[in-house]
């Protein structure tokens, strides 16, 4: 049980796009599920917690007209990187937590031309 | 704010035990864990403890914590080419429904 799963696994985009990337919890719900971000050979940083229903809590230093974290179901946690540039390339891995642990994607490879 | 440091290397020889030490700060850290993350993939909780115990053990994973130093180790026994891979150690004050402080990762290699 406890299976977090994310779409796409990778993706490559010219820079100026946007990309969304999805966060689903397979097998329960997810009150709140986390955005974060892991730079390569670097630890994972939190960029945002989302609670089903309301508006993501975003951590200091991330821009949050950038980074729009949609959290519409207890299921589905979408992330969209608006008008994205080089520097956005990362490995973005979404967490998810029914009431208690934190269960992790297998992560998005984002790359930026 | 938290801080929680790690080595960044560690090499072991096959069949040898492995241990991966962690440092933290925040005194307020009530949950401890250790995640594996293999190459291109996401993070696995492997094991965790409470703050009020000093030691957990789970097959070939032992957990030590000293909370008056602040210092945490992950060892495990009998280490196979399986378990290569880069080992975060996190801390949380309430479990799952908050977000964890990760430290930079210990890269475990594995030699023959």
């Amino acid at each position: 049980g406890a299976v977090v799963s994310q779409h796409p696994s990778w993706v490559i985009c010219k820079s100026g796009t946007s990309v969304k990337i999805e966060c689903r919890s397979l097998d329960f719900q997810a009150t709140t599920m986390f955005w974060y971000r892991q730079f390569p050979k670097q630890s994972l940083m939190l960029m945002a917690t989302s609670n089903e229903g309301s508006k993501a809590t975003y951590e200091q230093g991330v821009e949050k007209d950038k980074f729009l974290i949609n959290h519409a179901s207890l299921t589905l946690s979408t992330l969209t990187v608006t008008s994205a540039h080089p520097e956005d390339s990362s490995f973005y891995i979404c967490s998810a937590t029914p009431s208690e642990g934190q269960f992790f994607g297998p992560g998005t490879r984002l790359t930026v031309l | 704010g938290e801080d929680v440091e790690q080595s960044l290397f560690l090499s072991v020889r096959e069949g040898d035990s492995s241990v991966i030490n962690c440092t933290y700060t925040d005194s307020s850290s009530t949950y401890l864990y250790w995640y594996k993350q293999e190459p291109g993939a996401g993070l696995q909780l492997l094991t965790y403890i409470f703050s009020n115990m000093d030691m957990k053990q789970d097959q070939r994973l032992t957990v030590l914590l000293n909370k008056k130093d602040k210092h945490l180790s992950l060892r495990i026994a009998d280490t196979q080419t399986g378990d290569s891979a880069i080992y975060f150690c996190a801390e949380s004050i309430n479990f799952g429904n908050e977000k964890l402080t990760f430290g930079t990762g210990t890269r475990l290699t594995i030699i023959p």
